[in-house]
């Protein structure tokens, strides 16, 4: 079975510059979640669907971050404009129905 | 509003040595809790999942306690190899949520 799935694994970009994220979750999870991790912190979920529904998006930063899952399957996640503080890695997990979340490799994003 | 510490933040151990790492969580309210490992550059494996109902998981030479009453949880390596050497995480899903309230980790070394 294939697992989450994340593209791309790396982006350097400069700053005011946008940025996407593109997440496969597993075959047949409902749940999306995405989740920001600093160096040296644990995760922090910004966004999560049920669906196609955004569930719980109470620490989306919505002035610059924007997040959409269609079809309930794939998900997509952009910055515009990015900032210096946004560097960090970009989580993205799945599960069925809320229960054990798996997580994809993650994307380590770079603002100069 | 739920907080999850590990201590230690870093530990530097023998090959073939016992040991216990530790995650505590300030509202015993919880619904699961899971352990994860994070290899460098890389996303969370999950390891144990404990529900709220659960004393204790297993997994090969893994062992996941879980004592809600006093906030506690443990996860104890049998015989550590050097392949152990990683990043563990303890996350904790509260009560009435899916959000996943994670600690910062423990970084695990393993010399051969």
């Amino acid at each position: 079975e294939a697992g989450v799935v994340q593209s791309p694994r790396y982006k350097i970009i400069e700053k005011k510059q946008p940025v996407a994220f593109w997440c496969n979750p597993i075959s047949g999870h409902n749940t999306l979640y995405w989740y920001r991790q600093n160096l040296g912190q644990g995760p922090e979920l910004l966004i999560r669907y049920e669906n196609e529904e955004a569930v719980d998006d109470s620490q989306l930063p919505k002035d610059r971050f924007s997040a959409e899952r269609l079809k309930g399957v794939d998900s997509t996640l952009k910055i515009q404009p990015a900032e210096l503080g946004d560097s960090a890695v970009y989580l993205c997990a799945s599960s069925l129905a809320g229960y054990e979340q798996y997580f994809g490799p993650g994307t380590r994003l770079t603002v100069t | 509003k739920q907080e999850v510490t590990q201590i230690p933040a870093a530990l530097s151990v023998p090959e073939g040595e016992n040991l216990v790492l530790n995650c505590s969580f300030t509202d015993s309210a919880i619904y699961n809790l899971q352990w994860f490992r994070q290899d460098p550059g890389k996303g969370l494996t999950s390891l144990l999942l404990i529900q709220s109902s659960q004393r204790e998981q297993t997994s090969g030479r893994l062992n996941a306690s879980l004592d809600k009453s006093s906030g506690r949880s443990t996860l104890y390596i049998a015989a550590s190899q050097p392949g152990d050497s990683a990043t563990y995480l303890c996350a904790v899903r509260s009560g009435g949520s899916e959000k996943l309230v994670f600690g910062k980790g423990t970084k695990l070394t393993v010399n051969p």
